[in-house]
């Protein structure tokens, strides 16, 4: 079935510098790829997503980059802010359906002021 | 609209009691998960149902059950409670059919099982 290994496991930028976040996925048949970012406390919520069929997305201050051919997928996160600090999680569909998500283990990201 | 709500917020229990999770979702969404979030692991789906009367096995079944008996609703069992079934509680609900694979997550149970 299903991996998504998600690196690193902690990360910490000063304020302004910018963020990344890696993941390896195991089903080349995978075509979906969420990002959701978790504050201390509160619900998983999505930031970004990404298809199989594009290369880069960006919404403001974050990007996804998919690179099918190595099956990795990124997260970019540029001129961190303190409300950024919090866990992230990338995801994958596996093969068997287009609906359940497989999860990264999670990044725990600190923004210093 | 309330998005996702999950019954109870926490819960101790002994070993070997039982209990049940509640999700209710007022999104008119089709597919509803249950996941379990444990330190250094992430997210990881326990069952799935995919329409009302329907439920599936996800990663992590063994020890839960669940029923789907209204579409707004997911409910998660705990026949026998375990140590390992400490755990924060994760119910989401997702509506493919209207155009979006995003999960709309509910704000967890924190269970604790002595």
């Amino acid at each position: 079935g299903e991996n998504v290994e998600q690196h690193p496991s902690t990360l910490s930028v000063q304020e302004g510098d910018s963020a990344v976040i890696k993941c390896t996925y195991s089903d080349s048949a995978s075509n979906y790829f969420p990002w959701y970012k978790q504050e201390l406390g509160k619900r998983p919520q999505l930031i970004i997503d990404i298809r199989s069929n594009v290369g880069e997305k960006k919404d403001q201050r974050i990007a996804v980059t998919l690179n099918k051919t190595a099956k990795h997928f990124s997260l970019h996160i540029t001129e961190t802010q303190p409300e950024d600090s919090a866990v992230y999680f990338c995801a994958a569909t596996p093969m068997d359906s287009s609906y359940k998500l497989i999860f990264g283990s999670g990044t725990r990201l600190l923004v210093r002021p | 609209n309330a998005g996702v709500t999950q019954t109870p917020k926490f819960r101790v229990l002994k070993t070997g009691q039982s209990m049940t999770l509640l999700c209710a979702q007022d999104m008119n969404h089709e597919y509803m998960y249950w996941y379990r979030q444990d330190p250094g692991m992430g997210l990881r789906l326990i069952h799935y149902s995919v329409g009302e009367g329907t439920t599936a096995k996800g990663e992590v079944p063994d020890g839960y059950n669940v029923s789907r008996l209204k579409k707004q609703n997911f409910l998660l069992g705990l026949e026998s409670a375990a140590p390992s079934q400490t755990s924060v509680y994760f119910c989401a609900s997702s509506s493919p059919g209207q155009g979006s694979d995003t999960q709309y997550f509910g704000p967890g149970t924190r269970l604790t099982v002595l």
